[in-house]
């Protein structure tokens, strides 16, 4: 059964900081979808990144990165500079199918940036 | 505007009183879901539609139904809440196969059960 493991509950940086959220990842497919939310204090879910299994290239979007390496079965999300607006819980999410069906997400880590 | 709503956004109820949870897509999605969210296990999924009439059950079905009757609804059923319940539920969309996959989600539905 595919699972996605956040082992960061929560993360503390002062503003500026780099800092890396990891996500780990299990499935037996060889094609899946790997992502990354942001939920704010408000609650909403912030869609921020989606990677195909076929693409290991890694991305980068303003002051995000994310590095995929199947070799370790490893989707991690790295902040530059961050900043207090940063702060959220951030969930990693594994799916197997292209619509929706079994779509796991990792417990979530908690990043606190303070001032 | 491209949107998932639910209602109603907090809900406050007691043990054995049914109720439904309503979710609206205005993008024609053929695929739509339930979640729930509860502190430490992330979001897990309810129940699945993958078009009208189509439903299956994700991880955590029991105590819920769902049903399908027009392609942008997609209600949450609890016909007998209990406390266990109580938790934070989204509905999503996902427009089909052969588009790009992001799953849409709504707002969010605070339910407590006492």
């Amino acid at each position: 059964a595919q699972k996605v493991t956040q082992a960061q509950t929560e993360i503390s940086v002062v503003e500026k900081e780099d800092v890396t959220l990891d996500c780990v990842y299990e499935t037996r497919d060889t094609t899946y979808y790997l992502f990354w939310y942001k939920q704010p204090p408000s609650g909403e879910l912030v869609f921020l990144i989606r990677r195909n299994s076929f693409d290991e290239q890694n991305e980068i979007s303003g002051r995000y990165s994310w590095n995929f390496q199947k070799s370790t079965s490893s989707f991690n999300f790295t902040i530059t500079a961050s900043q207090v607006v940063d702060s959220a819980v951030y969930f990693c999410a594994l799916s197997e199918t292209n619509y929706g069906q079994n779509f796991v997400f990792g417990p979530g880590t908690r990043l606190s940036v303070l001032p | 505007e491209a949107q998932v709503t639910q209602n109603p956004r907090y809900l406050i109820t007691v043990t054995g009183k049914k109720l439904t949870v309503t979710c609206s897509q205005n993008m024609n999605h053929e695929y739509m879901s339930w979640y729930r969210q509860d502190p430490g296990l992330g979001l897990r999924q309810i129940y699945y539609s993958m078009n009208v009439e189509v439903t299956d059950k994700g991880d955590v079905p029991e105590g819920y139904k769902v049903s399908r009757k027009e392609k942008r609804n997609f209600p949450l059923i609890l016909e007998s809440p209990s406390p266990n319940q109580t938790s934070l539920y989204f509905c999503a969309s996902t427009p089909g196969r052969g588009y790009p996959y992001e799953q849409y989600f709504g707002p969010g539905t605070r339910l407590t059960v006492t």
